[in-house]
């Protein structure tokens, strides 16, 4: 099966400006979360999504960040305006809550966000 | 805070030995272990899943244990091999949440 696309690999903008990262989950997978990962730190999650319904955003500062899920497929994270401590890698997973005991979480491979 | 602690330092060993790696929580009772492995410049990649009813849980070279008493998993490779080194995220699971650890680096060399 095709992984989790995630668009684009690499970003680079300046602070106060806004940024968009896409994600496309494995096909059927209900489940659909954005990670925030800073170097040399495991993944922190910033929103799930349970087909198109927030599940978790507690942890999403949501004066800034924004996150949709148009019909339970593709999702879409925003940051507007960013910060210089956004700098970070955004990672964008999905799963099916039956399979997960054998086959976890399958994460895409992140778009780097470097802020200056 | 509930909280998952692992390793900072690398860890270094000789190809065809043993690694074993360490996972400690804190302050709760996870329902399940994961363990996935993560390459510089790509998203973690999962290992296993082990609960917290399973001691011990084997695939290939690889092997977990959950010890609920010392609120530790060790994850072992055995017959380590240069392509094994990666970084090894443990994540605790359960009540529709994940808590990742930062990671331990290993180095497996020739």
């Amino acid at each position: 099966e095709a992984g989790v696309a995630q668009s684009p690999r690499y970003k680079i903008i300046e602070k106060r400006q806004s940024v968009a990262f896409w994600c496309n989950p494995i096909s059927g997978h209900a489940t659909l979360y954005w990670y925030q990962q800073i170097l040399g730190q495991g993944p922190k999650l910033l929103i799930q999504f349970q087909n198109n319904g927030v599940v978790d955003d507690s942890q999403l500062p949501k004066d800034r960040f924004s996150a949709e899920r148009l019909k339970g497929v593709d999702s879409t994270l925003k940051i507007q305006p960013a910060k210089l401590e956004d700098s970070a890698v955004y990672l964008c997973a999905s799963s099916d809550k039956y399979r997960e005991g054998n086959y976890g979480y399958t994460f895409g491979s992140g778009t780097r966000l470097t802020v200056v | 805070s509930q909280k998952i602690e692992q390793n900072s330092e690398a860890l270094n060993i000789q190809e065809g030995k043993t690694a074993t790696l360490t996972c400690n929580y804190t302050n709760y009772s996870p329902a399940y272990l994961q363990w996935y492995r993560q390459d510089p410049g790509r998203g973690p990649v999962f290992l296993l899943l082990i609960r917290e009813n399973e001691k011990e849980k084997r695939k290939e070279r690889l092997k977990v244990t959950f010890d609920t008493t010392l609120k530790q998993s060790l994850f072992h490779i055995t017959a380590s091999q240069p392509a094994d080194s990666a970084t090894y995220l443990c994540v605790s699971g359960g009540y529709n949440k994940l808590i990742f650890g930062a990671g331990t680096r290993l180095a497996v060399h020739p």
